[in-house]
Parts: C-alpha cells; structure tokens; sequence
C-alpha cells in the first residue's frame, strides 16, 4: 500500500483566497483524522471522520474551514477565506478502528499551507 | 475531552544516555496510550504503544510503562543514539474520547 496520500505538498497563496487540501486514506482503514501542526499550538486535531461519518468537528476553529469524506477513499480540508494565521502543516491519518477502541493512525507526508 | 500533558518540552542527553519522558492523562477510562516520532520535516510515526490491561511493554532499546493509579505513563529510551534525536509526542484516550496528544518533547542526544 502506498501509505496516506497528500496533496499538494505545499501550498502558497495570499490572504482571502480559497484553499482545498485532499487526503487519501489507506485502502481499508474507517477512521480519518485532520491535524493542524504548529509551533505554537502542537498538533491540533480538527475533525474525526468514522466510515465516512463526521465524528467529532470540536476542532475546527471557525466556519471558515469545512472537511468533507464523501467516500471511504477521500477527504477534503477547505478554508476560505484563507488567513495568514492559518498557516501551518495540516496532516491527514487514518486508522483501523473506531470508538470505543482506537489503533495505531498512519499520518500523511503533510500539506505546508502559506498564506500570505 | 480528555487532557494529555507531556514533560518535559525539551530533553538533551549525550549518546548511550538513558531518556525519560512522562505525559499525564485525565480521564481514568482512557485504554489507550501510544507514542509517536517525529523527526525534522517529517510526518509522526508510531514507535510503541500501550493498552491498560499491560503496565509495561519493550520494544528493544524503547520501553513504555503505565500507572493507571496515578494516570502517568512514560518512555524510556536506553542507550540513546544520534539519530534518536527528534520531537516524541504522546497521546492518550479510548473509550469515549479520541486520543488526545500531547506537546511534544524535543529529544537531542549529542555525539
């Protein structure tokens, strides 16, 4: 398997645009994870998707940023309008479990966000 | 939610020193409790974990224990080597809660 799949690896735009981040999990896994990594904040995790259902979303800062899993083999993370302070690593995991019990997740190569 | 604290944030050692480090949880019904690696520019990487039906576990020169009492649970790494050196993070939860991380300690083992 090809492990959790990213893209774009980096992404660089200017304050107010939209910005789409995609996720492919590992075939098999139900749980999907989105974190945001910073220096400032550690990993944050934004959402937790279980079989393709929105799990927990308490993460997520503000109505600004949207994630979506439309099927067990992709998931998106928008913002918009993007801000500078949105800028970060945003790492996609996936895992084979679900509540109550949770396994080993498998994190993405990670997307480097820039806003400018 | 549950809260997973980690200390301490950074830990220097020289090569073939031992390293400690502790994270403390909350919640008493977290059943859960891995350790990722994270080195410079790369994504986190799961090195050990434990449940809490164990108190200990090994994994060559890597060894995780578990206080379920006093809810802490610590990494230990013997005989520490150069490429050791990165950013540990534990987590903790299970049960109702989705494992939580904590802050990360910064290992550096100096040659």
């Amino acid at each position: 398997d090809a492990g959790v799949i990213q893209s774009p690896r980096h992404e660089v735009t200017e304050m107010g645009q939209e910005v789409t981040l995609r996720c492919k999990p590992i075939s098999g896994h139900n749980s999907l994870f989105w974190y945001r990594q910073t220096m400032m904040r550690g990993l944050e995790l934004l959402i937790y998707f279980n079989n393709n259902v929105p799990i927990d979303d308490s993460g997520m800062p503000e109505d600004r940023f949207s994630a979506k899993m439309p099927n067990a083999s992709f998931s998106t993370l928008k913002i918009q309008p993007s801000e500078p302070r949105d800028s970060a690593v945003y790492f996609c995991a996936s895992s084979l479990a679900g509540p109550p019990a949770y396994n080993e997740q498998f994190f993405g190569p990670g997307t480097r966000l820039t806003v400018l | 939610g549950e809260n997973v604290e980690q200390h301490p944030s950074t830990l220097s050692v020289q090569e073939g020193d031992s390293a400690v480090i502790k994270c403390t949880y909350s919640d008493s019904a977290s059943n859960y409790f891995p350790w990722y690696k994270q080195e410079l520019g790369k994504r986190p990487q799961l090195i050990i974990d434990i449940r809490s039906n164990v108190g200990e576990k090994k994994d060559q020169r890597i060894a995780v224990t578990l206080n379920k009492t006093a809810k802490h649970f610590s990494l230990h790494i013997t005989e520490t080597q150069p490429e050791d050196s990165a950013v540990y993070f534990c987590a903790g939860g299970g049960g109702s809660y989705i494992p939580t991380f904590g802050r990360g300690t910064s290992l550096i083992v100096h040659p």
